[in-house]
């Protein structure tokens, strides 16, 4: 099983659909996640971070379903500005450090 | 707001030729890193740094090289370049080793390399 893997789409869905993907990962002492979003041609930039309890921000939801190994992110209202690769990150082997592993990317288009 | 620059968006050089990527962040982060991205392969870290005169291998160090001669700064260096370099390379940093800690990104260059 490789370290982390993702649906890489793309999930073309129109706007106001709710959409989710995954991400699973074979590290089963992970303990934090993190999503990033990236524009076309642009750097990674942070969209959330998910522990145990899970998080919401706005019309995102980030959960962790540590049984099953894997992360999930949920867009709710789905906005044009959406569309953009999403991904995964997950701890190093060791679970201390920076050094985090990334999923090749989830791409969602959102279509008028 | 964090800065991380990157010297150049777009570089070409040819076969054989010694290459320097920069990298300069600007808030006194410990850690910086260098990944490159390739279309259905993600991020793949080459080197990081913890600290001044630090570096460790990433998952793909092999035909790299790194110096961390100043806190700011975080140069990546290809000795003899070959075309299966050819990739967006991105330059990261964050604060500190703690778990929670975000990555910051620098826009990327774009190494071709014929």
């Amino acid at each position: 099983r490789k370290e982390v893997e993702q649906d890489p789409g793309p999930f073309n869905v129109p706007e106001g659909a709710t959409v989710a993907f995954n991400c699973t990962y074979s590290n089963s002492a992970s303990q934090s996640f993190f999503w990033y979003r990236q524009d076309c041609r642009k750097e990674p930039k942070l969209l959330m971070s998910v522990y145990s309890s899970g998080n919401e921000d706005g019309r995102f939801t980030a959960q962790l379903n540590r049984a099953s190994q894997y992360i999930s992110l949920l867009i709710r209202d789905s906005k044009l500005s959406d569309s953009a690769t999403y991904l995964c990150a997950v701890p190093p082997r060791d679970n201390y450090g920076q050094n985090f592993v990334f999923g090749p990317g989830t791409r969602l288009s959102v279509l008028p | 707001d964090v800065k991380v620059t990157q010297s150049s968006r777009y570089l070409v050089k040819r076969t054989g030729e010694k290459v320097f990527l920069e990298c300069v962040q600007d808030m006194d982060h410990e850690n910086m890193f260098w990944y490159r991205q390739d279309p259905g392969l993600g991020l793949r870290l080459i080197y990081f740094s913890y600290d001044v005169k630090m570096k460790e291998k990433g998952d793909i160090p092999e035909g790299y090289s790194v110096s961390r001669e100043k806190k700011e700064r975080f140069s990546l260096i290809l000795e003899s370049a070959s075309t299966n370099q050819t990739s967006m390379y991105l330059c990261a940093s964050s604060f500190d080793r703690a778990l929670g800690e975000k990555l910051f990104f620098g826009s990327g260059t774009q190494l071709s390399v014929l």
